[in-house]
């Protein structure tokens, strides 16, 4: 298995633009995650997906953000519009069900610059 | 709310000598304990994880660490460390209250010098 895969790496982008992050997971995985890191506050859970519906986007940090799993193989995090304080470095991870201890597969992340 | 303290955001160690690299938790009934590793320009890969039984938890690449209720501490050793070791460690909780979150600590970096 190629493990958790993110596009792109990196992406540079400019105040106020759309930026959308894109994340497939482990096959046979139905749980998805998205977290940022920053120096600032760490990582952070921004919002997760059981099966493809979203069950927690507390972490989700305001409008500006959504996220969206069409399908068992792919999601998205859009930012629009972006803003510098955006910036970080967002991951996407995936589990299989069962004991919510199983272990969490982490993508390699998208590095975001927003200037 | 459950929380986790690194209090080391750096620690610098001599290759081939041990190291500790310490975690505490805010209490709770039960938790589900667990440290990740990241290396440079990559995601988080699992090291260990502490579930229930056994206190002393083995891991990839050398590394252990015990468990200690009383103390809420789950620190992080390995005997003798390599270059390779150089990476940023994060401890990490899934509170026992059936919560899917993982809740990290804000990480320690690891600097193995020659």
């Amino acid at each position: 298995d190629a493990g958790v895969i993110q596009s792109p790496r990196h992406e540079v982008t400019e105040m106020g633009q759309e930026v959308t992050l894109r994340c497939k997971p482990i096959s046979g995985h139905d749980y998805l995650f998205w977290y940022r890191q920053t120096m600032m506050r760490g990582l952070e859970l921004l919002i997760y997906f059981n099966n493809n519906v979203p069950i927690d986007d507390s972490g989700m940090p305001e409008d500006r953000f959504s996220a969206k799993m069409p399908n068992a193989s792919f999601s998205t995090l859009k930012i629009q519009p972006s803003e510098p304080r955006d910036s970080a470095v967002y991951f996407c991870a995936s589990r299989s069900s069962g004991s919510h201890y199983n272990e969490q597969f982490f993508g390699p992340g998208t590095r975001l610059t927003v200037l | 709310a459950q929380s986790v303290t690194q209090l080391d955001s750096q620690v610098p160690v001599f290759e081939e000598a041990p190291v500790e690299l310490r975690c505490n938790y805010s209490s709770s009934v039960s938790v589900y304990l667990f440290w990740y590793v990241q290396y440079p320009n990559q995601g988080l890969q699992l090291l260990l994880k502490y579930l229930s039984g056994s206190t002393l938890v083995k891991g990839i690449n050398g590394f252990e660490a015990e468990f200690n209720k009383s103390q809420t501490s789950f620190h992080l050793r390995k005997p003798s460390v390599h270059i390779s070791d150089t990476a940023e460690y994060f401890c990490a909780v899934i509170p026992g209250d059936s919560s899917y979150k993982l809740i990290f600590g804000s990480g320690t970096r690891l600097l193995v010098r020659p």
